[in-house]
């Protein structure tokens, strides 16, 4: 199968600090990217995703960047709030279905 | 635009008994998914149903099994219930295709297997 790994288990961060989270991926026909924000006692909630024709992705406080060369995806959260503490998970879609990471545990400390 | 909604919430049930678990998907998206999420292994994929067929498996054995409607809700059993299969069993569901598409997912149903 698949593997969608993240460098890191758990990362913490001082509040307004910025947030780089990692992931490996090895499949290189992957097209499709996503990352997802997993809280406590709830299910994963989409944050942004990317397709293999592009590299950089931004959204509101994330931007997610991709590179095909090293097979490597990153989300970058800036000003990170306490609201961000989660587990973030990244998944690659790939034969026909998605496969996630195994995630890593962002922590905000004030 | 409603979400996913997944019922009941939690479960508790005993080794050799079945399961059912019911998923209603976003309004006007026909692919739902299910995956099962423990600590020891993550999110793993167990099935996606298109229009009323399973369109992809992921490696589960034939204990698990589910079916969608035609009103694109979904449910998904598991019969003769072990000890590990105690999880979060989570529901998504995008448009069409969760390979193109983002999928969005219920809160889940925890369930305990004793």
């Amino acid at each position: 199968g698949e593997s969608v790994g993240l460098h890191l288990p758990t990362l913490s961060v001082q509040e307004g600090d910025n947030s780089i989270i990692n992931c490996a991926y090895s499949n290189s026909a992957s097209d499709y990217f996503i990352w997802y924000k997993q809280e406590s006692g709830k299910g994963p909630q989409f944050i942004i995703d990317i397709r293999s024709n592009m590299d950089k992705r931004q959204g509101q406080r994330v931007t997610v960047l991709l590179n095909k060369t090293v097979k490597h995806l990153s989300l970058q959260i800036a000003a990170t709030q306490p609201g961000d503490s989660a587990v973030y998970f990244c998944a690659e879609s790939s034969s026909g279905r998605l496969y996630f990471g195994r995630g890593t545990q962002l922590t905000v400390w004030p | 635009k409603a979400g996913v909604t997944q019922t009941p919430r939690y479960l508790i049930k005993t080794r050799g008994q079945q399961v059912t678990l019911s998923c209603s998907p976003i309004s006007g998206h026909r692919s739902v998914s299910w995956y099962q999420q423990t600590p020891g292994q993550g999110l793993q994929f167990l099935f996606e149903y298109f229009s009323e067929t399973q369109r992809n498996k992921g490696n589960f054995p034939g204990r698990f099994s589910g079916r969608q409607f035609s009103n694109s809700r979904s449910e998904m059993n598991v019969s003769t219930l072990e000890l590990g299969d105690s999880a979060l069993y989570l529901c998504a569901s995008s448009l069409r295709d969760q390979r193109l598409e983002t999928q969005y997912f219920g809160p889940g149903t925890r369930l305990l297997v004793l």
